[in-house]
């Protein structure tokens, strides 16, 4: 069976600090694909990146960088220097073996206080 | 990426009663999808639908309780019947943005309380 494991509920960290948030998948397919998404306060969900199984390459993008091991079938993400605006609720999702649409894990929230 | 509307942003319905959402996007697109997020908890699958077909359900979501339309390749509706207090959530509409499921943008949500 599929599964997204975000064991971290809740994290709280102060402006600057830099923050990581685990991503632990389960899957049987040797293909699949791996998103994060954002919901800040608003509801909205944002995306923030898609990565395929095949790409193990670790991405940057500004402040946010992911580490994507497939040895240990994680996906974490990192926040550098983390602001107040990062405040919200993180998901890590798994496109399903139909291929047609998202698993996500629990979230996690993060508060980042001034 | 695509501009996805939902009407209403938010309602407070009595239980018994019945709501319809709706789904609004700026272009064509074969699938769509509604998700449901109780409280505090992460998004679970209603079901997909796609135009000109029956929409498929999710395990533990029944037609009879989530009717939903697919009129068009821009609109859909998600219609909550018989609302009860379990029933409050946000109900997101999400659309593929070319890949299907590898791509899913999701609109802002329609969040529900039944009391």
């Amino acid at each position: 069976a599929q599964k997204v494991t975000q064991a971290q509920t809740e994290i709280s960290v102060v402006e600057k600090e830099d923050v990581t948030l685990d991503c632990v998948y389960e899957t049987r397919d040797t293909t699949y694909y791996l998103f994060w998404y954002k919901q800040p306060p608003s509801g909205e969900l944002v995306f923030l990146i898609r990565r395929n199984s095949f790409d193990e390459q670790n991405e940057i993008s500004g402040r946010y960088s992911w580490n994507f091991q497939k040895s240990t079938s994680s996906f974490n993400f990192t926040i550098t220097a983390s602001q107040v605006v990062d405040s919200a609720v993180y998901f890590c999702a798994l496109v399903n073996q139909a291929g047609t649409a998202l698993i996500f894990g629990k979230g996690t929230t993060l508060s980042v206080s001034s | 990426s695509a501009v996805i509307s939902q009407k209403p942003s938010r309602d407070i319905c009595q239980r018994g009663t019945s709501l319809t959402i709706q789904c609004q996007v700026d272009s064509q697109v074969t699938m769509m999808f509604w998700y449901r997020q109780q409280p505090g908890q992460s998004l679970t699958l209603i079901a997909t639908a796609n135009q000109g077909s029956e929409a498929t359900y999710e395990s533990g979501f029944v037609i009879d309780k989530f009717p939903i339309s697919r009129p068009n390749l821009t609109f859909s509706t998600l219609t909550v019947s018989n609302m009860s207090p379990e029933d409050s959530s946000i109900y997101l509409c999400s659309v593929e943005g070319g890949r299907g499921a590898y791509e899913q943008y999701f609109g802002p949500g329609t969040r529900l309380t039944v009391t």
